[in-house]
């Protein structure tokens, strides 16, 4: 069964700071991968996403991942966070062609102005 | 063009109480998705339905059951709500279930049971 690993639960930054939140995840097969952003209460919005191609993929707000099979990951980085970043990100991987999405536990991101 | 609208967004239940969260989406998706939003579990697939006609159980389906309408509407039940399922409840659609397609998500259901 596929699973998703988010390292961190939360992290503090400072504005200005640069940003890597670590996701990993278990299948064997092709995936698909997402990284999905909720602010505070509002629903979840879609970052990025890799399904082929180059390996690393740009999002919306600056926000970038790299997909690494050998490594089974795909991190969420961004250079230069702002106090608007402040939310919760999730990491989510599809397997297979007709897989559901399974989701990781969050990580809450806080910046400080 | 309003995406995914769940109903209601907040409410609460007594123990044993039933309820339905409703569903609609305007993108002629054809599958929708019923998660869960718990502290420290991220989200959870309760149900889905692929297409109209068809529904699926998801990792978390107990006391819960679904219904797929129609193409727009799929609605979410608890027959004999407990505390466990307080919970926050997310309303999602996609175009379909193939690879590479994005879930949208409704603005949640937060419902408390007591």
């Amino acid at each position: 069964a596929q699973s998703v690993s988010q390292h961190n639960h939360h992290v503090i930054l400072s504005e200005a700071a640069s940003l890597e939140l670590g996701c990993n995840y278990s299948y064997g097969g092709t995936v698909n991968l997402f990284w999905y952003v909720q602010y505070p209460g509002q629903h979840l919005q879609l970052l990025l996403k890799y399904f082929s191609g180059d390996p690393l993929v740009k999002g919306i707000k600056g926000f970038e991942a790299e997909f690494i099979k050998s490594k089974f990951s795909f991190n969420l980085r961004k250079p230069s966070v702002q106090w608007s970043d402040t939310a919760e990100y999730f990491c989510a991987v599809k397997g297979g062609s007709q897989g559901n999405l399974i989701f990781g536990k969050g990580t809450k991101l806080s910046v400080k102005p | 063009n309003a995406g995914v609208t769940q109903t209601p967004k907040f409410q609460v239940l007594k123990t044993g109480q039933s309820m339905t969260l409703q569903c609609a989406q305007d993108m002629n998706h054809n599958s929708m998705y019923w998660y869960r939003q718990d502290p420290g579990m991220g989200l959870r697939l309760i149900y889905y339905s692929a297409s109209e006609g068809t529904t699926d159980k998801g990792e978390v389906p107990n006391g819960y059951n679904v219904s797929r309408l129609n193409k727009r509407e799929f609605s979410l039940r608890l027959e004999s709500a407990a505390p466990s399922q307080t919970s926050v409840y997310f309303c999602a659609s996609s175009e379909d279930r193939n690879s590479g397609n994005t879930i949208y998500f409704g603005e949640g259901s937060w419902l408390t049971v007591v």
